[in-house]
């Protein structure tokens, strides 16, 4: 089945890392998103990652992915004020569009 | 293009009344997605189209939903008979093929309000 969580909150200080987890459960994902969502908006797409890949970079966002575990990262490095948002990860499997977790509230504090 | 865009961005309505939606997606992208958002929550898949085929539809799309891609281009989504569990955001996306590296795009969404 599909089912995909991640924590709920986190804060960090600016200029920071931020490490947002989460895990699903479909090991046949093929790619893996990261979505944000400013407060009354759509989402953007930050990144993704192809399930072949440990690791990808792009700018200030390193997404970790452990595939044994079933378990994804998304770390910012140096977190402004202006990262705050919630944090969506998905699952693509390929068969049905996106499966989403609940969303990671990134509270930036200066 | 600038991207998927949606209308209403915010709907207020009565218990009992019907509510449409409209969706744009992005000219060149043939699949378009249709999910709902709760308070909350992340997004819940409700359907989507390929072309002007609706391939897949969730549970969560009662009998009182209504989706149309009729060239293809655009898509409407109708709620008849509203009811206040009903109120949330409803997003669409559109992909070309399957997502891949360009991911899905989303538009801002429309906000129900059932009052």
């Amino acid at each position: 089945g599909e089912d995909v969580e991640q924590s709920l909150f986190l804060s960090v200080r600016e200029g920071d890392s931020s490490v947002i987890n989460c895990t699903y459960t479909d090991s046949s994902s093929t790619y893996l998103y990261w979505y944000k969502q400013e407060p009354g908006a759509g989402l953007q797409l930050l990144t993704y990652i192809f399930s072949n890949m440990d690791m990808k970079q792009d700018q200030r966002l390193t997404v970790l992915l452990n595939k044994k575990d079933k378990h994804l990262s998304l770390r910012i490095a140096d977190t402004q004020t202006g990262d705050s948002a919630i944090y969506f990860c998905a699952e693509d499997t390929g068969r049905r569009a996106l499966t989403f977790g609940s969303g990671t509230r990134l509270q930036v504090q200066p | 293009d600038t991207g998927v865009s949606q209308d209403p961005r915010h709907k207020i309505t009565k218990r009992g009344q019907n509510v449409t939606f409209r969706c744009d997606p992005i000219s060149e992208h043939n699949r378009l997605y249709w999910y709902r958002q709760t308070l909350g929550q992340g997004p819940e898949f409700l359907t989507y189209f390929q072309n002007e085929a609706q391939l897949e539809k969730s549970r969560l799309l009662s009998d009182r939903f209504s989706a149309e891609r009729p060239k293809g281009s655009f898509s409407t989504l109708e709620i008849q008979r509203t009811e206040q569990g009903d109120s949330a955001m409803y997003l669409c996306a559109s992909s070309n093929r399957a997502g891949g590296v360009y991911g899905y795009t989303f538009g801002s969404g429309t906000r129900l309000t059932v009052v």
